[in-house]
Order: structure tokens, then sequence, then C-alpha cells
């Protein structure tokens, strides 16, 4: 079976850094890209990147590039979004995917159960 | 930078049918994906490929392309239909460019 296991809920104050994994079971971690999905409170979903873990191979959406790194340890099959310095805009929900890729199209088959980030001072 | 846009609310009684809309000037070259996200939880894909079912999605709902429009169709809706739902797909430049409409929300009267 499947499965995205997310790190718990974090609440931090502005400025400050964060990092939140993804770990993946029951499928080859290394053939397939792991992206984020951003959501802010009552709001719609926003694609923010992926990584391939075989090679690494990391792509942005225009607008999140530079605000967030996305990496990943193939070695314990993790795959990791990170903030040097949160700002209160950040809060929201983060759910790591499984982007499957086929042909220029892309779409996300399963979805972790997502990290609640709020940032407050 | 490429859109995709959604009615912001949708509602039906039980047991009609529900179609929910999504336009964009690239879905005759990009397929369509759907998604459904009840409160508190995280989404689920039920449509793949404009039209395809993944396994354990239930019959009612299904997907069709028409130009630049795709459309959900939820038959004979149950009232554990209603929530959330949002088409995705692409631009048609090569890149890594996905796209989430604004999403719709499904109200069971």
């Amino acid at each position: 079976e499947v499965q995205l296991v997310q790190s718990g809920a974090e609440v931090k104050k502005p400025g400050e850094s964060l990092k939140i994994s993804c770990k993946g079971s029951g499928y080859s971690f290394t053939s397939y890209w792991i992206g984020w999905v951003r959501q802010m409170p009552g709001k719609g979903l926003e694609w923010m990147g992926i990584i391939y873990p075989g090679d690494s191979d990391t792509r942005y959406s225009p607008s999140f590039q530079g605000q967030v790194t996305i990496s990943a340890d193939k070695s314990i099959s993790t795959a990791y979004l990170q903030w040097s310095s949160l700002k209160a805009s950040d809060t929201a929900m983060y759910y790591c995917v499984r982007n499957r890729v086929e042909m220029n199209n892309y779409y996300f088959d399963y979805w972790g159960q997502g990290t609640l980030v709020t940032v407050s001072s | 930078s490429y859109e995709l846009t959604q009615p912001p609310s949708v509602s039906v009684s039980p047991g009609q049918t529900a179609r929910i809309t999504c336009s964009g000037d690239a879905l005759p070259k990009q397929y369509a994906y759907w998604y459904q996200q009840k409160p508190g939880q995280a989404p689920v894909l039920v449509i793949y490929k404009d039209s395809e079912r993944p396994s354990g999605i239930p019959e009612r709902f299904s997907g069709s392309s028409s130009g630049t429009t795709v459309t959900l169709t939820i038959s004979g809706v149950q009232a554990e239909d209603e929530a959330d739902y949002y088409c995705q797909s692409a631009d048609s430049s090569g890149t890594f460019h996905v796209v989430f409409g604004g999403g719709t929300k499904l109200t069971v009267l």
C-alpha cells in the first residue's frame, strides 16, 4: 500500500527556520517525483514544486522559487520542505504528494495527511 | 500566467446530477484531473486524464472534455459527495507549470 506520512504540526515565530518531512512507503521511492502543495486557511490548492529522489532533480513553481527549498534523502525514503526565515503568510497546511509525470502531464495520485504550519509572534 | 476557472459553488438535491466545469486555454492539449476534498481531509484524486476513474472511486463520478472546458459529473449525488472539488492541469509549455482551479464547493441540499 502506497503511503506518504508527514511530520507533525509546527508552531513557529516569524524569522525562524523550519524543515518538515514526508516519508514514502509501499513503492519505489526513487522512481516517482514527490511534490508539495500549499493550502492557506480557507483557500485553494497551490503547487509549490517537486523533486525526483532518484537524482535530486528539483523544479519549483515561479511563485515559490527562492522562498522554500525542497530536498530528499533517498536512503530513508523521505522528502523535505524547508524555510530559512518564516513569515506569518507561510501559515498553511502543506501536503506532500506523489507526482505522476506522463508526457508533459502532471498529477498527484497519492497525498500525505498534511502538516499544519502556524507562524505567529 | 495560466489559469483554470471553476464556478465557486454548485448545489444539487440528493439523487440529482451535479456538473462542475473547469475552463482553461490549454485544456485541448493537456489532460485535466479532478480532486475531492472533504473538510479536514487531504484531497483525493477522483478523475485522471480527463475521464479515467481511479480504482475505488464510485462509478457515479465521471469526467468529460470539450474544447477549452472539462466537466466533472456526479450522477445520483449522495450526501457524502458534499465537498470541495478542484480541477488541475498544466500549461502546454512543456515545463512543470502545474495549475489548480480555484475550487468548487458542492452542496447537497
